[in-house]
């Protein structure tokens, strides 16, 4: 079974700073989907960045953008220029690629509350 | 169009009393998944349908959760006799599933379920 790791309970930046949130996961699979998702107060989970495992270029959206090592199963978050609306509970998620009954479904880390100060 | 849709958005009831919670997905979505979040934690998977195909139920906790759905649309996830240790939110995500691919959930509001 696949496991997703975030070891940062909590993590804090200065606003237009720049913040890394780290993620480790295991899997014997090699290919897979990696996914963040960002988790306000309002608890809608919303998809921040994708990174597919047979890609070695890592993903970039906008202000946000990932370190993919796929040899030592890392998956870190980089928010550059971070805002106050980027304050929320950060989750790591994976996926497989393999069919078969539980396709799609998501196996998620237990987040890091980031907390961005003015 | 409209985003998934869960009701009630909260609801509080007694311990072993039975509670159905809904879920609307997107028009045309196929798959449907629920979660579970504990308070301060990460998602747990409960239950997958897609389509027509027999669910995968390997995420849920007790024979007290079931859920249905019926075909491709409404979804319901039933806990009987709730326990305190039931309360959490509960998350419902669809997403469009054709040929393999990272399809993205979307994820619902969710129900904080209380159990006093």
């Amino acid at each position: 079974a696949q496991t997703v790791t975030q070891s940062q309970p909590e993590m804090s930046v200065q606003e237009a700073e720049t913040v890394t949130l780290s993620c480790t996961y295991d899997t014997s699979e090699s290919d897979y989907y990696l996914f963040w998702y960002k988790q306000p107060p309002s608890r809608q989970m919303i998809l921040v960045i994708r990174q597919e495992a047979y890609k070695q270029q890592n993903a970039t959206e906008n202000r946000f953008s990932v370190n993919f090592q796929k040899a030592a199963k890392s998956f870190s978050l980089k928010i550059s220029d971070s805002q106050l609306g980027d304050a929320a509970m950060y989750f790591c998620a994976y996926r497989s690629a393999k069919g078969g009954t539980s396709y799609g479904k998501l196996t998620f880390g237990q987040g890091t509350i980031l907390t961005v100060h003015p | 169009g409209a985003g998934v849709s869960q009701s009630p958005s909260n609801k509080v009831t007694e311990k072993g009393k039975d509670v159905e919670l809904r879920c609307d997905p997107i028009s045309g979505h196929t798959a449907l998944y629920w979660y579970r979040q504990r308070l301060g934690q990460g998602l747990e998977f409960l239950i997958y349908f897609q389509g027509n195909s027999a669910p995968d139920k390997s995420g849920l906790p007790s024979d007290r959760f079931s859920a249905e759905r019926t075909g491709e649309s409404v979804s319901t996830l039933t806990i009987q006799r709730t326990q305190q240790e039931d309360s959490a939110v509960y998350l419902c995500a669809s997403s469009s599933l054709g040929t393999i691919g990272s399809y993205e959930q979307y994820f619902g509001p969710g129900t904080r379920l209380t159990v006093t």
